[in-house]
């Protein structure tokens, strides 16, 4: 079936950087982008940015410009996500998402209809 | 695109029939989708391209709308449909924004 499996929980110091890891299977990888989405406790989804998994190419909010690196690794189907400069502002639960499209009417219509489990980070001194 | 949904939050019983809304600050088309979360879980995809559902989400959601205003109708609460709900535009793709969420909580 079609997944996305992340990487464990972690826990980083201010000031540091985190990697999480997002693999894919179940699907043609290179077909659909990947967009990272992360939650802070008790509060809303952000979106943080997304990657093209074929090119490698990636969009990034405006919130999180120079801070987050997304790449992707074809000979594993796997993309991840780098956040550096860690606040305790940061501490969130970091999701991956396929970023799928359906086709109406000649339109796409772009939504994340696969979400991985979700990645604790917790950022303390 | 700013993302505006109302109420924050909202009391209901079994049965009862709900709406929420979303409005952008800019038309988005209709680019615009919804997402159910439960507590301690991802969310799921429950309408794509504001009035289509996605397979396998049962058939009493419904989303409305087109430019800048949208709405999630459920038509008869069921327990499991307790939750948060959020709304999502993809009319600037692959740049992404969430409303902030409705949270429905049974009375």
């Amino acid at each position: 079936q079609i997944q996305l499996v992340q990487s464990g929980g972690e826990v980083q110091k201010p000031g540091a950087s985190v990697k999480v890891s997002c693999k894919a299977s179940g699907y043609s990888f290179t077909t659909f982008g990947i967009s990272w989405v992360r939650q802070a406790p008790g509060q809303g989804l952000e979106w943080m940015g997304w990657i093209n998994a074929e090119h490698g190419n990636s969009n990034y909010a405006q919130n999180f410009q120079g801070r987050v690196t997304l790449t992707r690794d074809t000979s594993t189907d796997t993309v991840y996500m780098e956040l550096r400069s860690l606040r305790s502002d940061d501490t969130a639960v970091y999701y991956c998402a396929r970023d799928h499209h359906d086709i109406l009417s000649g339109n796409f219509y772009y939504n994340m209809d696969v979400w991985g489990k979700g990645t604790t980070v917790t950022v303390s001194s | 695109i700013q993302l505006t949904q109302s109420p924050a939050s909202l009391s209901a019983s079994v049965g009862d029939r709900v709406t929420i809304t979303c409005r952008a600050s800019q038309t988005v088309s209709n680019y615009l989708n919804w997402y159910q979360q439960k507590p301690g879980k991802a969310p799921r995809l429950l309408i794509f391209a504001a009035s289509s559902l996605k397979s396998g989400v049962p058939s009493r959601f419904n989303g409305s709308g087109s430019g800048t205003d949208f709405s999630l109708t459920i038509s008869s609460l069921q327990p499991e449909d307790f939750a948060t709900y959020y709304c999502q535009q993809s009319f600037t793709t692959p740049l992404y924004t969430f409303g902030q969420g409705t949270k429905l909580e049974i009375k």
